[in-house]
C-alpha cells in the first residue's frame, strides 16, 4: 500500500479559481513533505518543502499546509492560471531513510479558459 | 544553465539492446538518485549514490540494470538486453547533504530521458 495517498486524482478548474490539493500520508517517522510540480513529459520541480515544525510555506501562489499530527497536507493554488496545468506530487521522507522519497502518484490539475 | 542534465531526452530502441542514460547532476551535489516514472504514476525509486558509493538499490532495479558514478560526478544508468516493460521516463535528481542538515534539503529533478522499447 502507497504510503502516501493524494486526492483528488484530477481536477478541472477555470481560470482564475483556486483550488486544493490533498496529501495524507503513514510515512513514519516524519522528515519532510515536499511538493512537486510536474509538466507533462518534464522532470518535476519544487514547490514547497516543510519539515515537522513547519505547518505552512508559500511559493507564490502556491501555499502548501502541513498538520504533522493527522498526516495530512494540502496545496493550494490561488488565482490558477493556464500555465498550473501540470501534475503536482505530493513527497514524504522519513527520518531514518534519507534517499527514500515516498511519491504519491499525483493530481492532475486541468485549467481552463 | 546549472541544473540536473540527463541525455538523451528520448530513446528508441528494439527488444533486446543494451541502452546507456547518461546524468550530469548540479555541481557539488553530493547525492544522486535514479527514478523511474510510468505515465500516470509518480516516480519509483531506483537507486541512489553519496558520491561516487552506491548506497541503495530498490529491488525494481533487476540484474539488467546497472548504475555507475566513477568520480562521484556525472551517473549512468545502463539497461541490459532491453524489454518492453522497461519503455518508461528515467529521471536523475541531485542535492546536498551536509551532516548539519539533512532534513528539508531541495532535491533537483533533470528532465527525464524517454525510452521506448519496440
Amino acid at each position: 500500500k502507497n504510503q502516501v495517498e493524494q486526492s483528488p486524482q484530477s481536477l478541472i478548474i477555470l481560470e482564475g479559481k483556486n483550488c486544493t490539493l490533498q496529501c495524507n500520508y503513514t510515512v513514519s517517522p516524519f522528515s519532510n513533505l515536499r511538493w512537486y510540480k510536474q509538466d507533462t513529459g518534464r522532470g518535476p520541480v519544487s514547490l514547497t518543502i516543510m519539515t515537522f515544525s513547519e505547518n505552512t510555506k508559500s511559493n507564490g501562489r502556491y501555499t502548501a499546509t502541513l498538520d504533522a499530527d493527522t498526516k495530512q497536507s494540502s496545496l493550494h493554488i490561488t488565482a490558477s492560471q493556464l500555465s498550473d496545468s501540470a501534475s503536482y506530487i505530493c513527497v514524504v521522507s522519513a527520518l531514518d531513510s534519507g534517499y527514500a522519497l515516498n511519491f504519491g502518484k499525483g493530481t492532475s490539475l486541468l485549467v481552463t479558459p | 544553465d546549472t541544473g540536473v542534465s540527463q541525455n538523451p531526452r528520448h530513446k528508441i530502441t528494439k527488444r533486446g539492446q543494451n541502452v546507456t542514460f547518461r546524468c550530469d547532476p548540479i555541481s557539488e551535489h553530493n547525492r544522486l538518485y535514479w527514478y523511474r516514472q510510468t505515465l500516470g504514476q509518480g516516480p519509483e525509486f531506483l537507486t541512489y549514490f553519496q558520491n561516487e558509493a552506491q548506497l541503495e538499490k530498490s529491488r525494481l532495479l533487476s540484474d539488467r540494470f546497472s548504475a555507475e558514478r566513477p568520480k562521484g560526478s556525472f551517473s549512468t544508468l545502463e539497461i541490459q538486453r532491453t524489454e518492453q516493460g522497461d519503455s518508461a521516463m528515467y529521471l536523475c535528481a541531485s542535492s546536498l547533504i551536509s551532516e548539519f542538515h539533512t532534513a528539508g534539503n531541495t532535491i533537483y529533478f533533470g528532465e527525464g530521458s524517454w525510452l521506448t522499447v519496440v
